[in-house]
């Protein structure tokens, strides 16, 4: 299997709340990342958090970290049309990243 | 502002004809990487350098060529282009390898390329 999965696909309505979970295997991971891409443009380091944190929050968005279950997710708060992309999960446990797949975020009125 | 520049940003080729994807940096960064996209996958490293050494993933395809000239250029050669290399080309820099934990070590990603391959 992947070392890194999502799902593909999150459909939500303006104003709710987003989540998006990943799963990883590398228990060695110190630092596990969030990225968007948005469409045409490059992958931008939303946030991180590092692995001896459970939580991380940042204005809208909240990081949830299960060391045990090595499950990530990233919560978006209110979230506008202009929150639609496609968002990273990566894991890094050796020295560069490890990405998934995916998740395209749909937001819709 | 600082970034990382893609050039072109939408390629389109031949099979079989050669193209070289530019990538340039003003971050002054020591990493240079080259990703490959395709619709719907994680971005699959290609190869990376620090500064002039070259680092090439054992499943990158001979058809794969990369330079690093200097500290901000990087290119990305196909010598070969087939169908199956149809996809958006990503390159990325960061100041060190994330090594150390410091989150700062980031990579910071450009545009990307898209390529065609008719």
């Amino acid at each position: 299997g992947e070392d890194v999965e999502q799902s593909l696909f999150l459909s939500v309505r303006e104003g709710d709340s987003s989540v998006i979970n990943c799963t990883y295997t590398d228990s060695s991971s110190t630092y596990l990342y969030w990225y968007k891409q948005e469409p045409g443009a490059g992958l931008q380091l939303l946030t991180y958090i590092f692995s001896n944190m459970d939580m991380k929050q940042d204005q809208r968005l909240t990081v949830l970290l299960n060391k045990k279950d090595k499950h990530l997710s990233l919560r978006i708060a209110d979230t506008q049309t202009g929150d639609s992309a496609i968002y990273f999960c990566a894991e890094k446990g050796s020295y560069i990243p490890t990405f998934g797949r995916g998740t395209s975020l749909i937001v819709h009125p | 502002d600082a970034m990382v520049i893609q050039n072109p940003r939408y390629q389109v080729t031949q099979f079989g004809k050669p193209v070289t994807l530019s990538c340039s940096q003003t971050l002054n960064h020591n990493v240079m990487y080259w990703y490959q996209q395709k619709s719907s996958q994680a971005p699959k490293l290609l190869f990376h350098y620090y500064d002039k050494d070259f680092n090439n993933e054992a499943d990158t395809p001979d058809n794969f060529q990369s330079r690093r000239p200097n500290t901000s250029f990087c290119f990305l050669d196909i010598r070969s282009p087939g169908l199956g290399d149809a996809a958006m080309y990503l390159c990325a820099t960061s100041r060190d390898y994330l090594t150390s934990g410091r989150a700062g070590n980031e990579q910071f990603f450009g545009p990307g390329t898209r390529l065609t391959v008719l």
